[in-house]
């Protein structure tokens, strides 16, 4: 089992362009998450998916879309990058016990 | 006040020390409560859930609270592989969704 991956692991992006995070889990899980995490402000819930084909915004959606192509991959994009976007992402599942195995991250640069 | 607070320390601690830590949490409706570590620049990992009635894994002790709203993490015989920052995770019922709070995280750093 692989558990979550996620592709990009780094990524440098100018102000104003676009790019999509992909996220994929072999578990089974029904639910999947989106996270930013900021120095100081902890883990904050981005958008999230509770099954396959629905989605709905977290504490912070704003500037993001998410596709929760089939049960296994949910993506993040960013339409227009913004210097307050850069952060590291983590895409999250959740078992039946309700912890969480998250993905290796991906760190964002927005120049 | 913030749903989930942690000190942040760093704490700073030799080999062979025991170390605590406490979480505490403002809605008293919360039900789940996790501790999970973070390596730096890792993601993180779930260590362990807490119970009501407290629970042990190895070097590891959760407790809660409810009447206090807090959990606590205490490790005994601290090794140089504990060092991480150390989250605590709590449920925030009456949310539309398996809505969890993260805390900041708490720093450990043992020193040989």
């Amino acid at each position: 089992n692989a558990g979550v991956t996620q592709t990009p692991k780094f990524q440098v992006l100018k102000t104003g362009q676009s790019m999509t995070l992909q996220c994929a889990q072999d578990m089974n899980h029904n639910s999947m998450y989106w996270y930013r995490q900021d120095p100081g402000m902890g883990l904050r819930l981005i958008y999230y998916s509770a099954s396959e084909g629905t989605t709905d915004k977290g504490e912070v959606p704003n500037g993001y879309n998410v596709s929760r192509l089939n049960k296994r991959e949910f993506s993040l994009r960013l339409e227009s990058a913004a210097p307050s976007q850069t952060s590291v992402y983590f895409c999250a599942s959740r078992g039946t016990s309700g912890g969480r195995p998250f993905g290796p991250g991906t760190r964002l640069l927005v120049l | 006040r913030k749903e989930v607070e942690q000190d942040p320390g760093p704490f700073n601690v030799p080999e062979g020390a025991t170390v605590a830590f406490n979480c505490t949490y403002s809605n008293s409706a919360s039900q789940s409560f996790f501790w999970y570590r973070q390596d730096c620049r890792k993601e993180p990992k779930l260590l362990m859930s807490v119970y009501s009635s407290g629970n042990e894994d190895g070097r590891f002790t959760a407790q809660l609270n409810r009447a206090s709203q807090y959990i606590s993490l205490l490790i005994r015989d601290s090794k140089l592989s504990d060092s991480a920052t150390y989250l605590c995770v709590v449920n925030l019922p009456g949310a539309s969704y398996d809505k969890v709070i993260f805390g900041p995280g708490t720093s450990l750093s043992v020193i040989p």
